[in-house]
């Protein structure tokens, strides 16, 4: 079972930030935050992961709250191209990392 | 280019037959993922090997069956074919913590007719 919670469809207008939320209350001390998008038609593809600090990329950034329990991907200016479902997901940053489950994720669409 | 290759990119059979679908992973990746993802739904992680073992089972009926070769490929081979088990097969390579991002190949789509 996936042990991230988010919303099932989020929407943007093209040109705006979204900020995409996830909640993993269960997380543990070694467990990283990890991002990947699916476009449609592709295999997925990763954005960017976390551990406790925030952190930005070309793509986007990932804001991590202090107590771990929720994180939010940040889109600084939606493009169409953004359209896809992100998947939020935990993955042990030890060497216990035996599987990579992925919940439904959230289907962002963006309006022009 | 995710640096993840997956053969065939589409495949067509008939019920009952016995497909492999083949993964190479980026160079240095010891870790292979499969997932299947039927048409609208989620990725269902099938299984995980490591360095030529297995490390992890997930929803993988036994009718399918992986394995990974000493030169890190990985194969999936799914038999006794059914309707219901067309999807798109994904795989994905990793270093093994998670600590660093997986990065996955662009699929297999698999019609069984």
């Amino acid at each position: 079972d996936a042990k991230t919670t988010q919303p099932n469809s989020m929407e943007s207008n093209e040109e705006e930030p979204v900020h995409l939320p996830c909640n993993h209350s269960t997380i543990s001390g070694t467990d990283y935050i990890h991002w990947y998008r699916q476009l449609p038609s592709q295999g997925p593809e990763y954005v960017i992961h976390g551990l406790t600090s925030n952190v930005n990329n070309r793509m986007a950034s990932l804001a991590i709250a202090e107590d771990r329990k929720s994180s939010t991907l940040i889109l600084h200016r939606a493009t169409l191209r953004d359209a896809a479902v992100y998947y939020c997901i935990l993955r042990d940053g030890g060497y216990n990392n035996n599987d990579m489950r992925f919940g439904a994720g959230t289907r962002l669409t963006v309006k022009p | 280019d995710s640096g993840v290759t997956q053969t065939p990119k589409h495949l067509i059979t008939a019920t009952g037959q016995r497909v492999t679908l083949r993964c190479s992973p980026r160079s240095g990746d010891l870790s292979v993922y499969w997932y299947q993802q039927s048409l609208d739904q989620g990725l269902q992680f099938l299984i995980h090997y490591y360095n030529g073992e297995e490390r992890a089972k997930g929803n993988i009926l036994e009718r399918f069956s992986a394995q990974q070769f000493p030169d890190l490929h990985s194969e999936l081979n799914l038999s006794s074919l059914e309707l219901g088990d067309s999807a798109l097969y994904f795989c994905a390579s990793s270093v093994e913590t998670g600590a660093n991002e997986a990065f996955f190949g662009q699929g297999t789509r698999l019609t069984v007719v």
